[in-house]
């Protein structure tokens, strides 16, 4: 199946700071969506972008498709922004019984400091 | 969008007791998808569950231990049979409306003892 990897695995930062995650994968995709969860679990929306450019206040993301990776901006870090960030992704060549699973990286950890 | 509710969102087992957990979605959807999370993990799919059709196991998942029930186009159950520790996890549902976004119920934060 496809592979993911996210980097880097954990970040520390200022609040205020920038930072840049990245997600690559291993094959083409239909799918690739930006989560972050919460100190209580919950996957939160970021992004769904399996292509091209958003950008949603603070956060913006960027997949270039034909280059199999996915950036994940964050600027004027803040403590809230503290959690899990995680890429996952739907394979193009993903059919049968393993239509519409989404495979998850290990995610990047990311602590904001007041 | 889709705005999924689960249920419990946490719980405390003994070992060797089972624990069915709810997730219902305001609209209707064709596939609903349920994910473990162990403890400092990412997330793993169980299972596919489909109306009307046996649910679809990934490797690793069996029907006896993680039976799954979909009875309608807006709610299924998961449930944790026979827990050990190590079924110790998140889990959370999640629907998809055709080949587009996926959403996530708040998840359920399961401890056994």
């Amino acid at each position: 199946g496809i592979q993911v990897e996210q980097s880097p695995p954990d970040l520390i930062l200022q609040e205020g700071a920038n930072s840049t995650l990245r997600c690559n994968f291993s094959d083409s995709v239909n799918n690739l969506q930006w989560f972050h969860q919460n100190p209580w679990g919950q996957l939160i929306n970021l992004f769904y972008i399996p292509s091209g450019t958003k950008q949603n206040g603070r956060l913006s993301a960027t997949t270039v498709a034909t280059e199999r990776y996915s950036l994940l901006y964050i600027s004027s870090s803040q403590t809230t922004d503290s959690g899990v960030y995680f890429c996952a992704v739907v394979g193009s060549s993903a059919g049968g019984t393993s239509y519409g699973k989404l495979t998850f990286g290990q995610g990047t950890i990311l602590t904001v400091h007041p | 969008s889709a705005v999924i509710s689960q249920k419990p969102s946490r719980d405390i087992c003994q070992r060797g007791t089972s624990l069915t957990i709810q997730c219902q979605v305001d609209s209707q959807v064709t596939m609903m998808f349920w994910y473990r999370q162990q403890p400092g993990q990412s997330l793993t799919l169980i299972a596919t569950a489909n109306q009307g059709s046996e649910a679809t196991y990934e490797s690793g998942f069996v029907i006896d231990k993680f039976p799954i029930s979909r009875p309608n186009l807006t709610f299924s159950t998961l449930t944790v049979s026979n827990m050990s520790p190590e079924d110790s996890s998140i889990y959370l549902c999640s629907v998809r409306f055709g080949d587009t976004e996926a959403f996530f119920g708040q998840g359920t934060r399961l401890t056994v003892v």
